[in-house]
């Protein structure tokens, strides 16, 4: 099936802890992303990528890294967990704007808590 | 600064009865907003894309219209299964295309 597939769909980590949250996209969009979403704020962008070797950093970059090898993979990494990373991570793709309907696809999730 | 702001935060409604979600935006230059869908633990669906004032688009019991200031959801007739939160968005051309500004979304609950 089409789409963006996230993993894990959820995560418990010790606070220093690192680790990577996956994100693969089949539909060949240029531009991927990474968001978190918190009761009360919303979604927020962690960090984008408008093509292989090229990312950015979006509205709260702090305590992650990105990296983008390949058009299909967008993974993030947590560098060392501090509870206030607890949230839910989107992963989005689309096409780039300009290229016609550039309507974001989003993953599933992952729930991750930070004890 | 650009702003996105929805109304109501949350709608209950009984089934069959229609209403009306609100967004209305400050930006410096308006290329396109979207409105998605987002079901409890799940990830937020796309619905629309809406690029000028005036135009409207259709899907099954949703209408979404466009002003310059604002941008309307229109529910007709809803089913319980259209309860949701939905949220809407637009680029924010001050950083960057790639960069959405987003609402807090409206949650919409539909009661048999």
């Amino acid at each position: 099936n089409a789409g963006v597939t996230q993993t894990p769909k959820f995560q418990v980590l010790k606070t220093g802890q690192s680790m990577t949250l996956q994100c693969a996209q089949d539909m060949n969009h240029e531009y991927m992303s990474w968001y978190r979403q918190d009761p009360g704020m919303g979604l927020r962008l962690i960090h984008y990528s408008v093509g292989a070797g090229i990312t950015d950093q979006g509205e709260v970059p702090n305590g992650y890294n990105v990296s983008r090898s390949t058009t299909e993979d967008f993974p993030l990494r947590l560098l060392s967990a501090a509870p206030s990373q607890t949230s839910v991570y989107f992963c989005a793709s689309s096409y780039l704007p300009g290229s016609g309907d550039y309507g974001y696809t989003f993953g599933s999730g992952t729930r991750l808590t930070v004890v | 600064e650009d702003q996105v702001t929805q109304s109501p935060e949350a709608l209950r409604l009984q089934e069959g009865e229609s209403s009306s979600l609100n967004c209305s935006y400050t930006v410096s230059g308006l290329r396109g907003l979207f409105w998605y869908r987002q079901d409890p633990g799940k990830g937020p669906e796309f619905l629309f894309t809406l690029y000028s004032a005036g135009e409207e688009k259709e899907k099954e019991r949703l209408k979404a219209t466009l002003t310059k200031k604002e941008s309307f959801l229109h529910i007709t007739a809803p089913k319980p299964e259209d309860s949701a939160t939905y949220l809407c968005a637009l680029p924010n051309l001050r950083d960057s295309n790639y960069q959405l500004i987003w609402g807090a979304g409206t949650k919409l609950i539909i009661k048999p």
